[in-house]
């Protein structure tokens, strides 16, 4: 499975977008991209996924550049409650992938 | 829905001993699977069973630890003799579909081996 980069640490205000980032430049073309996130204590928990099209849910978006060597997860109104920490990852669907957590980017929403 | 239920949620033991950490899936999912968390190698995945099989159990790191589901309700991860160095917190998930689907991970056991 393609290797992820993400940024250790990042802050964010109250009520403002979440943007993190995450590179992924040895993507294949049947790989998909995950989005999990952790919040202190507790069991990771699942976001979003894509493939190349832009996806939104009711707990984020996720935009893949058009080469889907990078990605980014958008908290549209970040709250106290979104600070942990976010674990992109890509794997192939369907053929026995293993979900790899990488460090992951530890976020922090500050009032 | 309960969700994942894992027990105990804290563990502290003493090395050479034997702990068993138990979980139940979400009713339905035919996945289960064994994560194990620590500071220095972050979260791994250990072994996954699907409709109560081992599939692929090449994260568990030695034969001391086992992991069995005799049921589609119930499993078990075994350390047995316990050492510090399997101190971590150890969670559970299930989904439906498989590895690549959303999973749905429990609150997991903090264990402590002294």
């Amino acid at each position: 499975d393609a290797k992820t980069t993400q940024p250790p640490s990042m802050d964010c205000a109250e009520g403002r977008a979440a943007n993190l980032p995450c590179n992924h430049s040895t993507i294949s073309g049947n790989e998909y991209v995950y989005w999990y996130r952790q919040i202190h204590s507790q069991g990771p928990q699942y976001i979003i996924h894509g493939l190349k099209n832009n996806e939104t849910n009711e707990m984020a978006s996720l935009i893949i550049t058009e080469d889907r060597k990078s990605s980014t997860l958008i908290l549209p109104h970040a709250t106290l409650r979104d600070t942990a920490v976010y674990y992109c990852i890509v794997l192939i669907y369907n053929q026995g992938g293993k979900l790899i957590f990488g460090q992951g980017t530890e976020l922090s929403v500050k009032p | 829905d309960a969700g994942v239920i894992q027990s105990p949620r804290h563990e502290v033991t003493e090395m050479g001993q034997e702990v068993t950490l138990r979980c139940k899936p979400i009713s339905g999912h035919d996945y289960l699977f064994w994560y194990r968390q620590t500071m220095m190698r972050g979260l791994e995945l250990l072994i996954y069973f699907n409709n109560n099989v081992p599939i692929d159990d090449s994260g568990m790191p030695e034969d001391r630890f086992s992991a069995k589901m005799p049921n589609a309700s119930f499993s078990t991860l075994k350390i047995q003799p316990s050492e510090p160095r399997d101190s971590a917190v150890y969670f559970c998930a299930s989904n439906k579909q498989g590895i690549q689907e959303t999973q749905y991970f429990g609150p997991g056991t903090r264990l402590l081996v002294l």
